[in-house]
């Protein structure tokens, strides 16, 4: 049964680091990993999708790694805002159209 | 990009009554949609996969019959919670695949039972 770890669960920062969150799985024969962003009381804005043979994406101030092998993906924030903070969740896909497993996220802050 | 709405956004209901909530994808046709459910502080777990026209698949210690899925259209989903008791109050959330494969989440429903 895959399982998905976010380590820390929380993490406060002050504005303009440079910021890593980590994610790891269990199971290394995935299909994709997407990572996400959640506001309180919200739902999910998908932030970047790495399919399984990619090692990495870029999207403005982030960038997602993909290391299927170790099972481990991180999201590399970097000059970190105060708008940044929100509730940052990693889930792996195992099939096209198929189910996410998600982690319990990891919750920043990026104080000002 | 593709938006997915919620309806409704929040909604409170007296323990016993059925509650509806209904999850459209608004500018692409999804074959397939998920119903995830929330608690507070907790991951998001999979309740059910909706393929249009079929029966939908339920995960593991989720009871089909106390919610009840319908995916009648390409664009429409929704989760009626039968019966529903306080330990039913959550986060629920559905998603929808396009073409690409790439899923979009609903904006998500707080249910309150009392």
């Amino acid at each position: 049964k895959q399982e998905v770890t976010q380590i820390p669960a929380a993490l406060s920062v002050p504005e303009g680091e440079n910021l890593v969150l980590n994610c790891s799985f269990t199971d290394s024969a995935i299909y994709n990993l997407q990572w996400f962003r959640q506001d309180p009381g919200k739902g999910l804005t998908s932030l970047l999708l790495i399919q399984s043979s990619q090692r990495e994406q870029t999207s403005g101030r982030l960038n997602a790694s993909l290391d299927k092998s170790s099972g481990r993906s991180t999201l590399y924030i970097a000059a970190s805002q105060p708008g940044d903070s929100a509730t940052y969740l990693c889930a792996v896909g195992v099939g096209a159209n198929s189910k996410l497993t998600f982690g319990k996220g990891i919750t920043l802050s990026v104080r000002p | 990009g593709a938006v997915v709405s919620q309806h409704p956004s929040r909604v409170i209901c007296k323990s016993g009554t059925s509650v509806k909530i209904e999850c459209r994808s608004l500018d692409f046709q999804a074959t397939t949609m998920f119903w995830y459910r929330q608690f507070p502080k907790q991951s998001l777990m999979l309740m059910a996969t909706s393929n249009e026209g079929s029966k939908a698949t339920y995960e593991q210690g989720v009871e089909k019959d106390k919610f009840l899925i319908n995916h009648a259209s390409l664009t429409l989903s929704t989760l009626t919670v039968t019966s529903a008791h306080p330990e039913d109050s959550s986060f629920y959330i559905c998603s929808a695949t396009d073409r690409a494969e790439t899923q979009y989440f609903g904006p998500g429903t707080r249910l309150l039972v009392l």
